[in-house]
Protein backbone atom coordinates (compact mmCIF):
# COMPACT_ATOMS: atom_id res chain seq x y z
CA UNK A 1 0.00 0.00 0.00
CA UNK A 2 0.87 3.52 -0.13
CA UNK A 3 2.70 5.07 2.93
CA UNK A 4 4.17 8.71 3.28
CA UNK A 5 6.81 8.91 6.84
CA UNK A 6 7.32 11.95 7.84
CA UNK A 7 9.88 12.88 10.55
CA UNK A 8 11.09 13.99 12.96
CA UNK A 9 7.41 13.69 14.11
CA UNK A 10 8.23 16.30 16.86
CA UNK A 11 10.79 18.89 17.56
CA UNK A 12 11.84 22.09 19.42
CA UNK A 13 13.52 24.81 18.03
CA UNK A 14 15.14 27.82 19.92
CA UNK A 15 13.63 31.26 18.41
CA UNK A 16 15.56 32.65 15.41
CA UNK A 17 16.97 29.23 14.21
CA UNK A 18 15.92 26.85 11.34
CA UNK A 19 14.52 23.25 11.47
CA UNK A 20 14.05 20.88 8.18
CA UNK A 21 11.69 18.14 8.33
CA UNK A 22 11.16 15.00 5.48
CA UNK A 23 8.52 13.63 3.80
CA UNK A 24 9.30 10.14 2.30
CA UNK A 25 6.61 8.42 -0.07
CA UNK A 26 6.72 4.08 0.04
CA UNK A 27 5.10 1.93 -2.20
CA UNK A 28 4.36 4.81 -5.05
CA UNK A 29 5.49 7.50 -6.77
CA UNK A 30 5.04 11.04 -5.28
CA UNK A 31 4.41 12.71 -8.45
CA UNK A 32 3.30 16.01 -6.28
CA UNK A 33 3.72 16.72 -2.31
CA UNK A 34 0.99 19.83 -0.70
CA UNK A 35 3.05 20.97 2.67
CA UNK A 36 0.26 22.10 5.30
CA UNK A 37 0.68 23.60 8.50
CA UNK A 38 -2.27 23.42 11.23
CA UNK A 39 -1.16 26.27 13.92
CA UNK A 40 -2.68 26.00 17.70
CA UNK A 41 -6.63 25.64 16.84
CA UNK A 42 -6.93 26.36 13.34
CA UNK A 43 -7.55 24.22 10.56
CA UNK A 44 -4.90 23.01 7.67
CA UNK A 45 -3.27 25.72 5.50
CA UNK A 46 -1.78 24.97 2.36
CA UNK A 47 1.95 26.26 2.16
CA UNK A 48 3.35 25.02 -1.01
CA UNK A 49 2.52 22.53 -3.66
CA UNK A 50 5.39 20.48 -5.59
CA UNK A 51 5.42 18.66 -8.33
CA UNK A 52 8.04 17.07 -10.00
CA UNK A 53 9.35 18.67 -13.11
CA UNK A 54 7.49 22.30 -11.92
CA UNK A 55 8.27 25.03 -10.43
CA UNK A 56 7.05 24.85 -6.83
CA UNK A 57 3.26 26.91 -5.89
CA UNK A 58 3.69 28.74 -2.71
CA UNK A 59 0.29 30.15 -1.28
CA UNK A 60 -0.06 33.61 -0.87
CA UNK A 61 1.06 33.86 2.90
CA UNK A 62 4.06 31.15 2.51
CA UNK A 63 7.34 31.85 0.82
CA UNK A 64 10.38 30.18 -0.53
CA UNK A 65 12.54 32.67 1.57
CA UNK A 66 11.18 31.55 4.61
CA UNK A 67 9.49 27.65 3.32
CA UNK A 68 12.20 26.27 1.26
CA UNK A 69 11.23 23.16 -0.07
CA UNK A 70 13.15 20.42 -2.11
CA UNK A 71 11.23 17.77 -4.38
CA UNK A 72 14.37 15.88 -5.86
CA UNK A 73 12.94 12.85 -6.73
CA UNK A 74 9.67 10.97 -6.98
CA UNK A 75 10.02 9.46 -3.40
CA UNK A 76 11.34 12.63 -1.15
CA UNK A 77 10.45 15.75 -0.48
CA UNK A 78 11.58 18.31 2.49
CA UNK A 79 10.91 21.60 3.97
CA UNK A 80 12.72 24.08 6.06
CA UNK A 81 11.09 26.68 7.63
CA UNK A 82 13.98 29.08 8.34
CA UNK A 83 13.90 31.48 11.37
CA UNK A 84 11.73 30.14 13.33
CA UNK A 85 9.74 32.15 15.21
CA UNK A 86 6.20 31.71 18.19
CA UNK A 87 3.66 31.86 14.99
CA UNK A 88 5.72 29.39 13.01
CA UNK A 89 4.73 26.60 15.99
CA UNK A 90 2.03 23.79 14.93
CA UNK A 91 1.72 20.77 13.07
CA UNK A 92 3.40 20.06 9.72
CA UNK A 93 1.25 17.81 7.04
CA UNK A 94 2.96 16.24 4.05
CA UNK A 95 0.60 15.08 2.07
CA UNK A 96 1.84 13.19 -1.35
CA UNK A 97 0.10 11.42 -4.16
CA UNK A 98 0.77 9.93 -7.78
CA UNK A 99 -0.41 10.03 -11.27
CA UNK A 100 -3.51 10.14 -12.35
CA UNK A 101 -6.43 10.47 -9.91
CA UNK A 102 -5.48 9.15 -6.85
CA UNK A 103 -5.66 11.04 -3.98
CA UNK A 104 -3.09 12.42 -1.00
CA UNK A 105 -1.64 9.89 1.57
CA UNK A 106 -0.59 12.02 4.38
CA UNK A 107 2.23 11.55 6.72
CA UNK A 108 1.56 11.32 10.39
CA UNK A 109 3.29 15.14 10.79
CA UNK A 110 6.18 17.21 12.02
CA UNK A 111 4.92 18.97 15.37
CA UNK A 112 7.19 21.80 15.75
CA UNK A 113 7.70 23.46 19.10
CA UNK A 114 9.52 27.09 18.85
CA UNK A 115 11.12 28.37 22.34
CA UNK B 1 -14.02 30.77 -4.25
CA UNK B 2 -14.08 27.20 -2.56
CA UNK B 3 -15.07 26.87 1.18
CA UNK B 4 -15.54 23.85 3.61
CA UNK B 5 -17.76 24.71 6.65
CA UNK B 6 -17.87 22.41 9.47
CA UNK B 7 -19.90 24.50 12.25
CA UNK B 8 -19.95 22.16 14.81
CA UNK B 9 -16.79 22.68 16.78
CA UNK B 10 -17.15 19.76 19.29
CA UNK B 11 -19.85 16.91 19.55
CA UNK B 12 -20.00 14.55 23.26
CA UNK B 13 -21.81 11.10 22.66
CA UNK B 14 -22.29 8.07 25.07
CA UNK B 15 -20.30 5.21 23.05
CA UNK B 16 -22.75 2.37 21.15
CA UNK B 17 -24.18 4.90 19.69
CA UNK B 18 -25.11 7.23 16.31
CA UNK B 19 -23.40 10.54 15.26
CA UNK B 20 -23.31 12.45 12.69
CA UNK B 21 -21.53 15.58 11.83
CA UNK B 22 -22.16 18.23 9.39
CA UNK B 23 -19.98 19.95 6.89
CA UNK B 24 -21.31 22.11 4.01
CA UNK B 25 -19.27 22.82 1.35
CA UNK B 26 -19.19 25.87 -1.76
CA UNK B 27 -18.02 25.61 -5.20
CA UNK B 28 -18.72 26.17 -8.63
CA UNK B 29 -17.29 23.45 -10.20
CA UNK B 30 -19.07 20.48 -11.47
CA UNK B 31 -16.80 17.95 -10.61
CA UNK B 32 -15.10 17.60 -6.98
CA UNK B 33 -14.60 15.11 -4.51
CA UNK B 34 -14.98 15.11 -0.99
CA UNK B 35 -13.36 13.85 2.03
CA UNK B 36 -13.53 13.34 5.71
CA UNK B 37 -10.20 12.59 7.62
CA UNK B 38 -9.62 12.03 11.51
CA UNK B 39 -7.14 13.14 12.87
CA UNK B 40 -5.64 11.17 16.27
CA UNK B 41 -4.46 12.61 19.50
CA UNK B 42 -1.05 12.24 18.10
CA UNK B 43 -2.05 14.75 15.58
CA UNK B 44 -1.56 11.63 12.51
CA UNK B 45 -4.19 12.52 9.61
CA UNK B 46 -6.77 9.23 8.98
CA UNK B 47 -8.75 9.20 5.88
CA UNK B 48 -12.21 7.53 6.08
CA UNK B 49 -14.07 7.99 3.57
CA UNK B 50 -15.16 9.81 -0.01
CA UNK B 51 -17.46 10.82 -1.79
CA UNK B 52 -17.42 11.97 -5.90
CA UNK B 53 -19.97 14.71 -6.61
CA UNK B 54 -21.17 12.49 -9.77
CA UNK B 55 -22.04 9.71 -7.60
CA UNK B 56 -25.65 8.87 -6.45
CA UNK B 57 -25.41 6.54 -3.86
CA UNK B 58 -24.10 7.88 -0.37
CA UNK B 59 -20.54 6.21 0.22
CA UNK B 60 -20.21 3.82 3.24
CA UNK B 61 -17.13 1.97 4.52
CA UNK B 62 -16.90 0.28 7.49
CA UNK B 63 -18.96 1.83 10.43
CA UNK B 64 -18.46 5.64 8.22
CA UNK B 65 -21.40 6.41 5.95
CA UNK B 66 -21.52 9.63 4.25
CA UNK B 67 -24.58 11.68 3.66
CA UNK B 68 -24.41 13.46 0.20
CA UNK B 69 -27.04 16.09 -0.68
CA UNK B 70 -26.00 17.65 -3.57
CA UNK B 71 -28.38 20.07 -3.89
CA UNK B 72 -27.70 21.64 -0.36
CA UNK B 73 -24.12 20.89 -0.83
CA UNK B 74 -23.39 19.43 2.40
CA UNK B 75 -21.53 15.91 3.44
CA UNK B 76 -22.71 14.66 6.57
CA UNK B 77 -20.76 12.06 8.17
CA UNK B 78 -22.53 9.73 10.16
CA UNK B 79 -20.82 7.25 12.41
CA UNK B 80 -22.71 3.66 14.15
CA UNK B 81 -22.16 2.18 17.30
CA UNK B 82 -19.14 4.23 17.86
CA UNK B 83 -16.29 3.00 20.23
CA UNK B 84 -14.05 5.02 22.89
CA UNK B 85 -11.62 4.46 20.13
CA UNK B 86 -13.69 7.24 17.70
CA UNK B 87 -12.46 9.97 19.77
CA UNK B 88 -10.69 12.30 17.68
CA UNK B 89 -10.65 15.27 15.88
CA UNK B 90 -13.03 15.09 12.10
CA UNK B 91 -12.01 17.21 9.17
CA UNK B 92 -14.38 17.35 6.40
CA UNK B 93 -12.68 18.10 2.87
CA UNK B 94 -12.89 19.01 -0.96
CA UNK B 95 -10.98 18.90 -3.88
CA UNK B 96 -11.97 20.13 -7.08
CA UNK B 97 -11.35 18.26 -10.13
CA UNK B 98 -9.85 20.87 -12.03
CA UNK B 99 -6.61 20.63 -9.34
CA UNK B 100 -5.59 18.60 -6.59
CA UNK B 101 -5.51 21.44 -3.61
CA UNK B 102 -7.16 20.12 -0.44
CA UNK B 103 -9.98 22.58 0.85
CA UNK B 104 -10.22 21.82 4.95
CA UNK B 105 -12.70 22.45 6.98
CA UNK B 106 -11.84 23.65 11.00
CA UNK B 107 -12.69 20.29 12.14
CA UNK B 108 -14.91 18.72 14.59
CA UNK B 109 -14.09 16.86 17.80
CA UNK B 110 -15.83 14.13 18.70
CA UNK B 111 -15.80 12.81 22.23
CA UNK B 112 -17.55 9.39 22.93
CA UNK B 113 -18.17 8.69 26.63
CA UNK B 114 -18.35 5.27 28.02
Amino acid sequence: GALVYQYPRRTICKSGTSMRMECQAVGFQATSVAWYRQSPQKTFELIALSTVNSAIKYEQNFTQEKFPISHPNLSFSSMTVLNAYLEDRGLYLCGARGQGNSDYTFGSGTRLLVI
Amino acid sequence: AQKVTQTQTSISVVEKTTVTMDCVYETRDSSYFLFWYKQTASGEIVFLIRQDSYKKENATVGHYSLNFQKPKSSIGLIITATQIEDSAVYFCAMRLDSNYQLIWGSGTKLIIKP
